[in-house]
């Protein structure tokens, strides 16, 4: 099945740095979502970004699907964005399954 | 309010015992999906559904069920087979592409 890489696992910023998260993915996709999943685990949507880029307040991404990869941009970074991030695919052949890389551990600190 | 809700969202279990984990939606969703995650893991996908009365295994399927006889409603049950059910469960839905999910249920076998 369709393999899906983040980078960095873990990263450790200063509020107002921006960072940059990658995800990697080994085929095609129909579908890519970025997540946001807080201390208490809900998973909140970002992006829905099978190509192209979007743009949502401090928050962007950027999907280049004949490449296989997507960026997730954060500016000027808050406390309020610590917590996990996923990207997930639905390749090519599956429909409707969501395939998850293992995420990104964000810590912002004051 | 429009979403999707599960209950509980805490459980305990002794081994050997059942037991069924709720999801409900009133999106008018046609696809309803049961994720798994781990510690430190991203989420994998035990059952889906694109209809009702209609469903089918996801990667971990083996010692779960489900059943689908309302578009609202997908309920999971964790049966005794499943031989390392301490997990957190996410429901989530989706009308086209992009999938929404609940708050999560967190079961712990003691």
């Amino acid at each position: 099945g369709i393999q899906v890489e983040q980078s960095p696992p873990d990263l450790i910023l200063q509020e107002g740095a921006n960072s940059t998260l990658r995800c990697n993915f080994s085929d095609s996709v129909n579908n890519l979502q970025w997540f946001h999943q807080n201390p208490w685990g809900q998973l909140i949507n970002l992006f829905y970004i099978p190509s192209g880029t979007k743009q949502n307040g401090r928050l962007s991404a950027t999907t280049v699907a004949t490449e296989r990869y997507s960026l997730l941009y954060i500016s000027s970074s808050q406390t309020t964005d610590s917590g996990v991030y996923f990207c997930a695919v639905v390749s090519g052949g599956s429909n409707y399954k969501l395939t998850f890389g293992k995420g990104t551990l964000l810590t912002v600190n004051p | 309010d429009g979403g999707i809700t599960q209950s509980p969202k805490y459980l305990f279990r002794k081994e050997g015992q059942n037991v069924t984990l709720s999801c409900e939606q009133n999106l008018n969703h046609d696809a309803m999906y049961w994720y798994r995650q781990d510690p430190g893991q991203g989420l994998r996908l035990i059952y889906y559904s694109q209809i009702v009365n209609d469903f089918q295994k996801g990667d971990i399927a083996e010692g779960y069920s489900v059943s689908r006889e309302k578009k609202e409603s997908f309920p999971l049950t964790v049966t005794s087979a499943q031989k390392n059910p301490t997990a957190f469960y996410l429901c989530a839905s989706s009308k086209s592409n992009e999938q929404f999910f609940g708050p999560g249920t967190r079961l712990t076998v003691l």
